[in-house]
């Protein structure tokens, strides 16, 4: 099966640098995916890594390392709107395109 | 992209009942997924369902508590059957590959 660790919640203040890190097991790793869920929405995608290295998307970057099963996300330039949960999401080669997730990082922006 | 809706948007119901949750997506897709989202937790899947074969569960799942139909390549419903207070929860149904899209969701809460 596949296992998933993030942190439960981040507190920041605006135009500060938040990273979410991930870490997972799973017998089929394909790539790893972050969503963005704001309460009472529904999850949007906001990135996907298959190999290693960095993806860089605006304000969110994301990173992936194989070799140690780990990843992060990376607000840069934070703003009250990017008070959300955020997931990080493994596909599994053996699974198609089935998607297990993890349990979610509540980020709280203050001002 | 992929624009999907599904109805009702909300329900309460009382213990013992059913209900059938509608999904509808703007394009023909292979597979389409149904997860679960108690409140404050994490995506679990529920099930993947493809157009002309029987849905595949995940475990901690049957068919009899939560049948799936898909009679096209653009519909899929999603029962929840003989309900407890247990299955309040939002359902939501997903499609796509590396970037999942996701339906505005149905929260359910069961009296």
């Amino acid at each position: 099966g596949q296992s998933l660790e993030q942190p439960s919640e981040v507190t920041a203040v605006e135009g500060a640098i938040v990273q979410i890190n991930c870490t997972y097991q799973t017998s089929g790793f394909y790539g790893l995916s972050w969503y963005q869920q704001h309460d009472g929405g529904a999850p949007t995608f906001l990135s996907y890594n298959a190999l290693d290295g960095l993806e860089e998307t605006g304000r969110f970057s994301s990173f992936l390392s194989r070799s140690d099963s780990y990843g992060y996300l990376l607000l840069q330039e934070l703003q009250m709107k990017d008070s959300a949960s955020y997931f990080c999401a493994v596909r599994d080669r053996a699974a198609g395109n089935k998607l297990t997730f993890g349990g979610g990082t509540r980020v709280l922006v203050k001002p | 992209s992929a624009v999907i809706s599904q109805k009702p948007s909300r329900d309460i119901c009382q213990r013992g009942t059913s209900l059938t949750i509608q999904c509808q997506v703007d394009s023909q897709v292979t597979m389409m997924f149904w997860y679960r989202q108690q409140p404050g937790q994490s995506l679990t899947l529920i099930a993947t369902a493809n157009q002309g074969s029987e849905a595949t569960y995940e475990s901690g799942f049957v068919i009899d508590k939560f049948p799936i139909s898909r009679p096209n390549l653009t519909f899929s419903t999603l029962t929840v059957s003989n309900m407890s207070p247990e299955d309040s929860s939002i359902y939501l149904c997903s499609v796509g590959g590396v970037e999942q899209f996701f339906g505005p969701g149905t929260r359910l809460t069961v009296l």
